[in-house]
C-alpha cells in the first residue's frame, strides 16, 4: 500500500509557457502532500506543503506566484510552474503523508528550454 | 541551527559485504528519523524510527536509532547490486513537520 503517482514523468516545454504537474495518492487518502525539487547530486529541497482545502505553506525564498499549488480534493495535488524558465529546469518530486511517513511519487523531470 | 549529517558520502563495495551507513542529527523537538532509498527517480520510503533501541528490520535491511547520542544507523547485510543507490537520512522536526534532510549517502554495490 501507499502509493504515490505523478504525471507527467517527464515534460519538456518552452521558456514562458506552464506546465502542471499532478501528484495522486492512489490507494490512500492525504491531507497533507509535499513539493520537492532536486537539483543533480544534492538532497532534496522541500517547497512547499500542500493542504486539502487550504493554502499551500511555501517555504522561505519560493515564489508562491510562480508555483501554483492546488490541493483540492484528499488524492490530488497540483504543481503548476507558470511563465517556466531554464533555471527551473528540474527534477520535481511529491509525496504525501500517511502515518507520519512520507511516500514519494517517482518525481517528474521538467526541462525548460 | 537544525541539521542532519550522514557518513560516508559514498561507499563501494563488493556483492556480500555487510554495509553500516550513519545518520547524526541535531534538531529541536525531534519526532521521528527517516530513511529513503534512491536509485535513478524518488526516493523510497524505507524505515521511520521514533524510539530508542528498537530495530527495524525488512529483509537484509534494519535500522536503529539512538535518541541519546543523536544517531541512527542503517544495516545491509549481505548486499546486492540492486542495493546501490543513495540512501537518504531525513529527520521530523517540531509541530509542523518539518523534514530535515542529510545530503546522502551514495553506494554503489560491484558484482
Amino acid at each position: 500500500g501507499a502509493v504515490v503517482s505523478q504525471h507527467p514523468s517527464r515534460v519538456i516545454c518552452k521558456s514562458g509557457t506552464s506546465v502542471k504537474i499532478e501528484c495522486r495518492s492512489l490507494d490512500f487518502q492525504a491531507t497533507t502532500m509535499f513539493w520537492y525539487r532536486q537539483f543533480p547530486k544534492q538532497s532534496l529541497m522541500l517547497m512547499a506543503t500542500s493542504n486539502e482545502g487550504s493554502k499551500a505553506t511555501y517555504e522561505q525564498g519560493v515564489e508562491k506566484d510562480k508555483f501554483l499549488i492546488n490541493h483540492a480534493s484528499l488524492t490530488l495535488s497540483t504543481l503548476t510552474v507558470t511563465s517556466a524558465h531554464p533555471e527551473d529546469s528540474s527534477f520535481y518530486i511529491c509525496s504525501a503523508s500517511r502515518d507520519r511517513a512520507e511516500y514519494f511519487g517517482p518525481g517528474t523531470r521538467l526541462t525548460v528550454t | 541551527e537544525d541539521k542532519v549529517v550522514q557518513s560516508p558520502l559514498s561507499l563501494v563495495v563488493h556483492e556480500g559485504d555487510t554495509v553500516t551507513l550513519n545518520c547524526s542529527y541535531e534538531v529541536t523537538n525531534f519526532r521521528s528519523l527517516l530513511w529513503y532509498k534512491q536509485e535513478k527517480k524518488a526516493p523510497t520510503f524505507l524505515f521511520m524510527l521514533t524510539s530508542s533501541g528498537i530495530e527495524k528490520k525488512s529483509g537484509r535491511l534494519s535500522s536503529i536509532l539512538d535518541k541519546k547520542e543523536l544517531f541512527s544507523i542503517l544495516n545491509i547485510t549481505a548486499t546486492q547490486t540492486g542495493d546501490s543507490a543513495v540512501y537518504l537520512c531525513a529527520v521530523e522536526s517540531g509541530n509542523n513537520r518539518k523534514l530535515i534532510w542529510g545530503l546522502g549517502t551514495s553506494l554503489a554495490v560491484n558484482p
